[in-house]
């Protein structure tokens, strides 16, 4: 079946630095991609999506690139501030198109950002 | 409401005994889904309803599970004969429509079987 791989955490950052969260992924056909996140004490949001192949998907000031070659999805931040701490979900449906039916999730990573 | 209401907010049953959970999703929205999140781990899809119809029931674990959206609202979740692995936080999400729409999440409802 379909699965997510996601670094584990958590991961603790000083405020300001470069943000990398890997993800990986199995899924037959042509899965979309989502990254979600939650905040302290909020319920999930999505953050970003990609549809298809080398989509880009962006959003205050994340971005992570449909890698299909390497079945990736990484997450990446230029600057991360205090406000970015929460857990981060990766996950994908096999449908096309981008909605949440049948979403696979990762376990989560849980960014910590010190000032 | 502004955004997806479950309740109640926790739930503590014996083992055996049945339970049902609310979600009033966002106003309008057509597409309602379920999922349910165990300690450590992410969300796991349960079910999704398109208007009243269950349009895809796939990760409904057993028979034990059960979910409703007879007017194309709310929906509950029914789970029979609680076992202790039925502990999680349930999650309930919301679209405008059923693909390429976002999902708005509710923060779940923790339930706790003893």
């Amino acid at each position: 079946g379909d699965s997510v791989t996601q670094m584990e955490g958590p991961v603790t950052l000083s405020e300001e630095a470069f943000l990398t969260i890997n993800c990986t992924y199995t899924a037959t056909g042509y899965p979309s991609l989502f990254w979600y996140v939650q905040y302290p004490g909020e319920g999930l949001q999505l953050l970003l999506k990609a549809t298809k192949a080398d989509d880009k998907g962006s959003n205050k000031g994340f971005e992570a690139t449909y890698r299909k070659e390497t079945t990736s999805f990484h997450l990446e931040k230029g600057s991360v501030q205090v406000s970015d701490s929460a857990v981060y979900f990766c996950a994908l449906t096999p449908y096309s198109g981008g909605g949440a039916d049948g979403l696979t999730f990762g376990k989560g990573t849980h960014l910590i950002i010190q000032p | 409401g502004a955004g997806v209401s479950q309740t109640p907010s926790n739930k503590v049953t014996e083992k055996g005994k049945y339970v049902e959970l609310r979600c009033d999703p966002i106003s309008g929205h057509t597409a309602l889904y379920w999922y349910r999140q165990s300690l450590g781990q992410g969300p796991e899809f349960l079910i999704y309803f398109q208007g009243t119809g269950a349009a895809d029931d796939s990760g409904l674990p057993n028979d034990r599970f059960f979910a409703v959206r007879p007017e194309g609202s709310v929906s509950t979740l029914k789970i029979q004969r609680t076992e202790r692995g039925d502990s999680a936080v349930y999650l309930c999400a919301s679209s405008a429509g059923p693909s390429n729409t976002e999902a708005f999440f509710g923060q779940g409802t923790r339930l706790t079987v003893v």
